[in-house]
């Protein structure tokens, strides 16, 4: 079974510091990884994916994320926040088998509060 | 363009009451379609998916249903709601079971 772990319930980041979500994950097979913002009372918003290639990746808004195959993290981050950052995070995993071409579903995290202070 | 609509966006409905909550999408076709629900803001736990019409599986026995009469329409239903029913209900859809699902601007049900 695929599990996602987010640490923190909340983070908390001055403005214009950098700032860092932490996740990680357990998947059978190749993991496929995504991060997604939430703001309240509204649907989920995907930020980026992690298929293959480059560990680091780039997504909406200035965020990126590393993927990191021995720590099985996939940290999301960002060089400098913004108070408009300030929404729940959730990091989610799917996993492509090696084999016989089988597949799981998202997985998700039970999500991170970003709280950006002026 | 692909766009997902949920509707309606806030419902209070007495115990003992039916439930319809319709989701729909557009530009696309025989998308993967997710029913979550998601409490005090925070985790998400998947009720059901659809694979094509009329395919449904549950992750979890409760007082729900779904069904997809058509290739593009995932309907979420209870004959009876409960109290434990209230929460925020998420649609959502994906190319495939293990890539990204985009979700719409979710439902907020109050059972009273």
């Amino acid at each position: 079974a695929q599990s996602v772990a987010q640490p923190e319930d909340q983070v908390n980041v001055a403005e214009g510091n950098p700032l860092t979500v932490k996740c990680t994950y357990s998947v059978s097979g190749n993991p496929y990884l995504f991060w997604y913002v939430q703001y309240p009372n509204r649907g989920l918003q995907f930020l980026l994916k992690y298929i293959t290639g480059d560990n680091l990746v780039k997504g909406s808004y200035g965020f990126e994320a590393e993927f990191n195959k021995s720590q099985t993290s996939f940290h999301l981050k960002k060089p400098s926040a913004l108070v408009s950052d300030s929404a729940l995070y959730f990091c989610a995993v799917s996993g492509l088998m090696y084999s016989g071409g089988g597949a799981d579903g998202l997985t998700f995290g039970k999500g991170t509060h970003l709280i950006i202070q002026p | 363009s692909q766009t997902i609509h949920q509707w309606p966006a806030t419902l209070v409905q007495p115990v003992g009451s039916p439930l319809s909550l319709e989701c729909t999408v557009e530009g696309t076709s025989n998308p993967n379609l997710y029913w979550y629900r998601q409490a005090a803001g925070r985790g998400l736990q998947l009720l059901f998916y659809s694979v094509g019409i009329g395919q449904i599986s549950s992750e979890v026995p409760q007082n729900l249903s779904a069904s997809r009469p058509q290739d593009r329409q995932f309907i979420l239903s209870s004959k009876k709601l409960l109290l434990s029913d209230s929460g925020f209900y998420l649609c959502a859809w994906s190319v495939f079971l293990y890539t990204e699902a985009f979700f719409g601007q979710g439902t907020r049900l109050t059972v009273v």
